[in-house]
């Protein structure tokens, strides 16, 4: 079955950066494109970015151009999402989620577990 | 500030139907997609493309789309369908490849 597992809870300080990790099993890794959607406490979802496994390239919110990046492992089935300079307003959920189709539907189908990332100095 | 715009909140008897709607320019050239999401969980899939269901999801959920609106009908609501519900589309502004809805609370009574 398809698996999405996420790494655990980070505690940051502002200013610093943050990776998450997201490990995919139960299907073809390079085959879906990968997703990250955020939630801030008490708020709604936003889409961050997704990558393609197996081409490595990536789109991004403009709201976060410049300050995040994403890669892939196609070693281990990983992508990562590294969250640079970051503030108190980034404190939130991170989830990564699988597209339902290979040619990129933003139909997001599975979803991780969520990572908190918590900025306080 | 979402391109996507819903509904805070709405509420529906147990057994009734319920619509919960979503606006935007982009909707005019895009299917919707939407999520249910409960408390302390990972959203879910719930329906996508023109009105198709991912295996599991009962078929009293159903979607449809009008011009700039798209609409997420539950027929026959039941407790279980209590959730924040978000609609998501790509984005017509050139900004970013995706946007979500701001989400709508449905209660059931």
């Amino acid at each position: 079955q398809v698996q999405l597992v996420q790494s655990g809870a980070e505690v940051k300080k502002p200013g610093a950066s943050v990776k998450v990790s997201c490990k995919a099993s139960g299907y073809t890794f390079t085959r879906s494109y990968l997703h990250w959607v955020r939630q801030t406490p008490g708020q709604g979802l936003e889409w961050m970015g997704r990558i393609n496994p197996s081409g490595d390239s990536t789109g991004y919110a403009q709201k976060f151009q410049g300050r995040v990046t994403m890669t892939r492992d196609t070693s281990t089935s990983t992508v990562y999402m590294e969250l640079s300079s970051l503030r108190s307003e980034d404190t939130a959920v991170y989830y990564c989620a699988r597209d339902l189709e290979s040619g990129g539907s933003c139909y997001l189908d599975y979803w991780g577990q969520g990572t908190l990332v918590t900025v306080s100095s | 500030s979402s391109e996507l715009t819903q509904d805070p909140a709405v509420s529906v008897a147990l057994g009734q139907t319920v619509r919960i709607t979503c606006q935007g320019d982009s909707l005019r050239n895009y299917y919707a997609s939407w999520y249910q999401q409960k408390p302390g969980q990972a959203p879910v899939l719930v329906i996508y493309a023109k009105n198709d269901r991912p295996s599991g999801i009962p078929d009293r959920f159903s979607g449809s789309s009008s011009g700039n609106t798209a609409s997420l009908t539950i027929t026959g609501a039941q407790a279980e369908d209590e959730a924040d519900y978000y609609c998501n589309s790509r984005d017509s502004s050139g900004n970013q490849l995706s946007v979500f809805g701001g989400g709508t609370k449905l209660t059931v009574l």
